[in-house]
């Protein structure tokens, strides 16, 4: 079964760090482009950074670039997301998604359950 | 940035009707990067449609997409009591990838 299992959320401090992990399985994970896409409950998902299959090129969201880091370890079959410099605008539960291939019209495929990410003191 | 507008911003319906959602792009989209997704409580979302009017694997033949340029339309032509729940459309070609506000479709 295709599978994307997001973990490493919870409770931090403004200006905490928190990395988040998403273990894939059930397909060859170093072949797909991989996106984190973050939502606050009752509003619309907000796309937040992607990474191609082997980590060499990423994008970001202006409200994240040089806070958050995407990476991927493909040994791992895991993608990450490093978070710094968290604010409160940053509470919301955090997904990541794949890329599907040409079958899926390279849309956003699969997505994980989500991880709750909660920016207060 | 696109821009994604979706209306109604909730939609009350009884099973057997048909629904349609709007969405509306603040300029002209390629048709070939614009999906549609369902989202249920406590879940990701799920792919519907893409490319405008592809159906994902495993979406019903009663849901369609259509339009072009600015203006798409998700339609569902007999709802069923599984089909209640929130849907989004995103663009999808290139950064940033945008998502509407959603469209809650409610039982009547």
């Amino acid at each position: 079964e295709v599978q994307l299992v997001e973990s490493g959320g919870g409770l931090v401090q403004p200006g905490g760090s928190l990395r988040l992990s998403c273990a894939a399985s059930g397909f060859s994970f170093r072949s797909y482009l991989m996106h984190w896409v973050r939502q606050v409950p009752g509003m619309g998902p907000v796309w937040v950074s992607h990474i191609n299959g082997d980590g060499s090129s990423t994008t970001y969201a202006d409200s994240v670039k040089g806070r958050f880091m995407i990476s991927r370890d493909n040994a791992k079959n895991t993608l990450y997301l490093q978070m710094n410099s968290l604010r409160h605008e940053d509470t919301a539960v955090y997904y990541c998604t794949r890329v599907g291939g040409y079958s899926s019209g390279y849309a956003f495929d699969i997505w994980g359950q989500g991880t709750m990410v909660t920016v207060s003191s | 940035e696109i821009v994604l507008t979706q209306s109604p911003g909730t939609l009350s319906l009884s099973p057997g009707e048909r629904a349609t959602l709007s969405c509306r792009a603040s300029q002209s989209i390629s048709s070939s990067h614009l999906a549609w997704f369902q989202q249920k409580p406590g879940q990701g979302p799920r792919l519907l449609i893409y490319g405008a009017y592809s159906w994902a694997t495993g979406t019903p033949d009663r849901f369609s997409g259509s339009g072009s340029g600015a203006d798409f339309t998700l339609t569902i032509s007999r709802l069923e009591p599984e089909d209640f729940a929130v849907y989004y459309c995103q663009h999808y070609g290139s950064s940033p990838y945008t998502f509407g506000q959603g469209t809650k479709l409610e039982i009547k």
